[in-house]
């Protein structure tokens, strides 16, 4: 497809349940992102992968929530044991090149809405 | 640590009429880009305009044109001749030259009356 995809579009989960999040980047596209959109936090930065250089994880909430990015490509965002609190859209976004390279115009995908029971 | 503000939760403006969203920010860099996304219920994030803070021209993209007062710390999006397909939540975001993430405000709610 020509833009950042995600999927599922919509998750509900029960209090404790681990779900993962899928995010397929623009093809060629070296950076991707995760943010977070809650109604109490507004949007927040999450985890930044660049190429092959280790993940900037720095804006992970707890040790509950992991990514891992496979190729270089595709994305998932893991969240175990959720709760309610975790209840928030999950936007991805993907980049060229690598930080300090122009603006590197960030373009989004549609979001997960994630709903914990 | 940087912030981005946008201190009108809601604003409102006629159809074809113009109207002004503000945006201060905090940094101790001197280079960076500034950004507004728009985003309407369909969820999806798009970019109306970016600025970069080395260049003292504002940016201009057909009817959305930006106020950028560097020493102010303030970059406000002016949209004119609105359109009802701009009613959206706009969220004004900052990013480092030298980094990655973007921080963004609180956003902005407009709604655009026919």
């Amino acid at each position: 497809g020509a833009g950042v995809s995600q999927s599922p579009s919509n998750k509900v989960t029960e209090k404790g349940k681990d779900v993962e999040l899928r995010c397929d980047p623009i093809s060629g596209h070296t950076a991707l992102y995760w943010y977070r959109q809650s109604l109490g936090q507004g949007l927040e930065f999450l985890i930044y992968f660049q190429g092959n250089s280790a993940p900037d994880k720095s804006g992970l909430p707890s040790d509950r929530f992991s990514a891992e990015r496979t190729g270089g490509s595709v994305s998932t965002l893991t969240i175990q044991r959720t709760q309610q609190e975790d209840s928030a859209v999950y936007l991805c976004a993907s980049s060229l090149g690598a930080r300090g390279q122009g603006p590197g115009e960030q373009f989004f995908g549609p979001g997960t809405r994630l709903t914990v029971l | 640590a940087q912030t981005v503000t946008q201190s009108q939760p809601e604003m409102s403006v006629q159809e074809a009429e113009t109207v002004t969203l503000s945006c201060t920010y905090d940094t101790s860099e001197s280079d960076y880009y500034l950004f507004w996304y728009k985003q309407p219920p369909s969820r999806q994030m798009i970019l109306v305009i970016r600025q970069e803070a080395y260049k003292q021209q504002n940016a201009t993209e057909n009817r959305f044109s930006v106020n950028f007062q560097k020493a102010a710390k303030s970059f406000s999006l002016k949209i004119s001749d609105s359109q009802l397909g701009d009613a959206a939540m706009y969220f004004c975001a900052y990013r480092r030259t030298s980094g990655s993430r973007l921080t963004f405000g609180e956003g902005t709610q407009l709604t655009v009356n026919p």
